[in-house]
């Protein structure tokens, strides 16, 4: 079983519709990622956190997604307006921030995977 | 931009014969981590080896490979494949100096393995 914590396993949207997703990193793990895994099986990169602060985001996030991190409660990523093209497997992984010399590990959750129809 | 190659996307092989998974790579980046990650069917990513040393070989669970920089490389490989190795496998690499560092991806490639 993942440390990384993702809910809703699954959920299906109508196309303009909000899509809410939750995740709750490893314990001890300030920084969250979360990726986008297309039909296709191919990662990509969305926005990720250190704490509360957004350390780096792709254009596509700063548009129609939305995240945070609050303390003392789970990390989010909301679709605002679904489109079909969102249909995909959202994953979130945390990791220890790391110093110079460390090698740590991202622990990634099962996911939650988005229908918009 | 930095990017990670993996030039087969399906691999079959017979059980108990060896398999090899390539991944190269380009980076900008001054110091590299390199990570294998293996993905069963509905569950998460999970690493299967990781490296950031040059020319020095990992082991895991009977996987291993080596990074070299010179060929910009870290190919996987398994002497004696399992029917339980059948999963996505991921190569990625991410930068070691800046904490908090974005993994990037390879394409991942789908390894079966037949009786």
């Amino acid at each position: 079983n993942s440390k990384v914590i993702q809910t809703p396993r699954y959920l299906v949207k109508g196309q303009g519709q909000k899509a809410k997703m939750r995740c709750i990193p490893e314990k001890g793990h300030p920084v969250v990622f979360w990726y986008q895994q297309n039909k296709n099986n191919e990662f990509k990169f969305l926005i990720n956190f250190q704490n509360q602060e957004v350390l780096q985001q792709i254009d596509m996030t700063e548009k129609r997604f939305s995240a945070e991190c609050p303390s003392n409660s789970p990390c989010s990523l909301e679709i605002q307006s679904s489109e079909a093209g969102d249909s995909a497997l959202y994953l979130c992984a945390s990791s220890l921030s790391r110093d110079r010399g460390a090698n740590s590990d991202y622990t990634f959750g099962s996911g939650t995977r988005l229908l918009v129809i | 931009g930095d990017s990670v190659t993996q030039t087969e996307g399906l691999v079959t092989v017979t059980e108990g014969l060896p398999v090899k998974l390539n991944c190269t790579y380009q980076t900008t980046y001054l110091t590299i981590a390199f990570f294998w990650y293996v993905q069963y069917l509905n569950e998460a990513p999970q690493v299967l080896l990781k490296s950031s040393t040059d020319n020095k070989r990992t082991e895991h669970q009977g996987f291993h490979a080596t990074l070299h920089k010179s060929s910009s490389s870290f190919h996987l490989q398994k002497s004696s494949a399992q029917l339980s190795d059948s999963a996505l496998y991921y190569c990625a690499l991410s930068d070691r100096e800046n904490a908090g560092a974005k993994l990037t991806f390879g394409g991942g490639t789908r390894l079966t393995v037949r009786p």
